[in-house]
């Protein structure tokens, strides 16, 4: 079965502090990872896909196929990271995505 | 980059009523559009797969009758939301996939979302 899993739906942090949010999924294919954002009160919008490999506001992502797995990293959080981080997969030959619960991040001053 | 809108951005109805929800990709063009539902501080859900010039795939558990999507341009997709009852209300989002050779390739992009409250 096609699933995206968030363990955490809220992960708070203090800033400056290191971050790590958890993202496996489950594809019988080879598909395409990515992380998307939502600030408060704003629309969704891509933060970063595995395939660019970039760095974004200081995030990195790498993709771990042996574990499944697509953690979202940041070494030392800001206040304004404070948002709804969604992990998302599109399949192989397929347009349709699949999004993980999402976990609500929340930077502490 | 690209540029998903969406109208009207809050909507109040009736019970009963219809209310129709408009996806517009505004600088690029999209056969493929999606349709989501969020609920408060939680995720996604997505409802149907609106392809340009065909039927929508609807999610299984979402009603066809109650949530008709018409895909008539590359540019345009519509949700309306028919006898809607207060368990209907919702934020409503849709997207649209960058095609190849357009901006973002692959990247969905998102509407600013519609919220619907029906009274």
């Amino acid at each position: 079965a096609q699933r995206v899993t968030q363990p955490e739906k809220l992960l708070s942090v203090f800033k400056g502090a290191p971050v790590e949010l958890k993202c496996n999924y489950s594809y019988s294919g080879s598909p395409e990872l990515f992380w998307y954002v939502q600030y408060s009160r704003q629309r969704l919008q891509l933060l970063l896909r595995h395939i660019s490999r970039e760095s974004i506001k200081g995030f990195t992502a790498d993709l771990n196929k042996g574990e499944t797995s697509f953690h979202l990293k940041k070494p030392f959080a800001q206040e304004e990271d404070s948002a709804m981080y969604y992990c998302a997969l599109s399949g192989t030959g397929t347009y349709k995505y699949i999004f993980g619960t999402g976990t609500r991040l929340k930077v502490l001053a | 980059g690209a540029v998903v809108s969406q109208h009207p951005s809050r909507v109040i109805c009736k019970s009963g009523t219809s209310v129709k929800i408009e996806c517009r990709s505004l600088d690029f063009q999209a056969t493929t559009m999606f349709w989501y539902r969020q609920f408060p501080k939680q995720s996604l859900m997505l409802m149907a797969t609106s392809n340009e010039g065909s039927k929508a795939t609807y999610e299984q558990g979402v009603e066809k009758d109650k949530f008709l999507i018409n895909h008539a341009s590359l540019t345009l997709s519509t949700l309306t939301v028919t006898s809607a009852h207060p368990e209907d209300s919702s934020f409503y989002i849709c997207s649209a996939r960058g095609l190849a050779g357009g901006p973002g390739i692959g990247e969905l992009f998102f509407g600013e979302g519609s919220r619907l409250t029906v009274l």
